[in-house]
């Protein structure tokens, strides 16, 4: 059981580049997550979603965007990359999404923009 | 709006001696608790969690948080922390009906010293 797997694991762009990262589950959960995690700040929630085809924002969504086709994958867009998006970002996800339900995280992605 | 501060940063301690890690959270409702820890270069992992019933919750590796509804807190304490236990802590509420909204406290750093 792989859980949340998240890629890449380590990405460099440049300002003004886009890219995609790619989130996978397989524990059948209906609601997924993208965090960033920043020092001192804690974990900001950017997107997520409840179901395939049903996305809303976070607490801060500008410069990302999200889609769910399917109910295993959730990527996040970058679409012209900014170093204030230098991040680790994080890919959770949640059986049922209801507040009582825990997160599963992914490993994370370490994205650095210069 | 809900809230959780983590009152510390970094928290060293030796080995085998106590720790408590404090959290304090504020929501106009009733509220579900958690604690994540995320080891280095890792995601996030469910420590603990208070849904309803008993305010002493337990994880299987000795810690225990307690939920104190009068003083809004949720302090994390284990009796005797090893070397393994060095990693980052996130106190976590999520409050209200409906899907998640969690809200991460900024985490506080365990240094457990040989």
């Amino acid at each position: 059981n792989a859980g949340v797997t998240q890629t890449p694991k380590f990405q460099v762009l440049k300002t003004g580049q886009s890219m995609t990262l790619q989130c996978a589950q397989d524990m059948n959960h209906e609601y997924m997550s993208w965090y960033r995690q920043d020092p001192g700040m804690g974990l900001r929630l950017i997107h997520y979603s409840v179901g395939a085809g049903i996305t809303d924002q976070g607490e801060v969504p500008n410069g990302y965007n999200v889609s769910r086709s399917t109910t295993e994958d959730f990527p996040l867009r970058l679409l012209s990359a900014a170093p204030s998006q230098t991040s680790v970002y994080f890919c959770a996800s949640s059986y049922g999404g209801l507040n009582n339900s825990p997160l599963h995280f992914g490993n994370g992605t370490r994205l650095t923009v210069t | 709006a809900q809230s959780v501060t983590q009152l510390d940063s970094q928290v060293p301690v030796f080995e085998e001696a106590p720790v408590e890690l404090r959290c304090n959270y504020s929501s106009s409702v009733s509220v579900y608790l958690f604690w994540y820890v995320q080891y280095p270069n890792q995601g996030l992992q469910l420590l603990l969690k208070y849904l309803s019933g008993s305010t002493l919750v337990k994880s299987i590796n000795g810690f225990e948080a307690e939920f104190n509804k009068s003083q809004t807190s949720f302090h994390l304490r284990k009796p005797s922390v090893h070397i393994s236990d060095t990693a980052e802590y996130f106190c976590a509420v999520s409050a209200g009906g409906g899907y998640q909204k969690v809200t991460f406290g900024i985490g506080t750093k365990l240094q457990v010293i040989p």
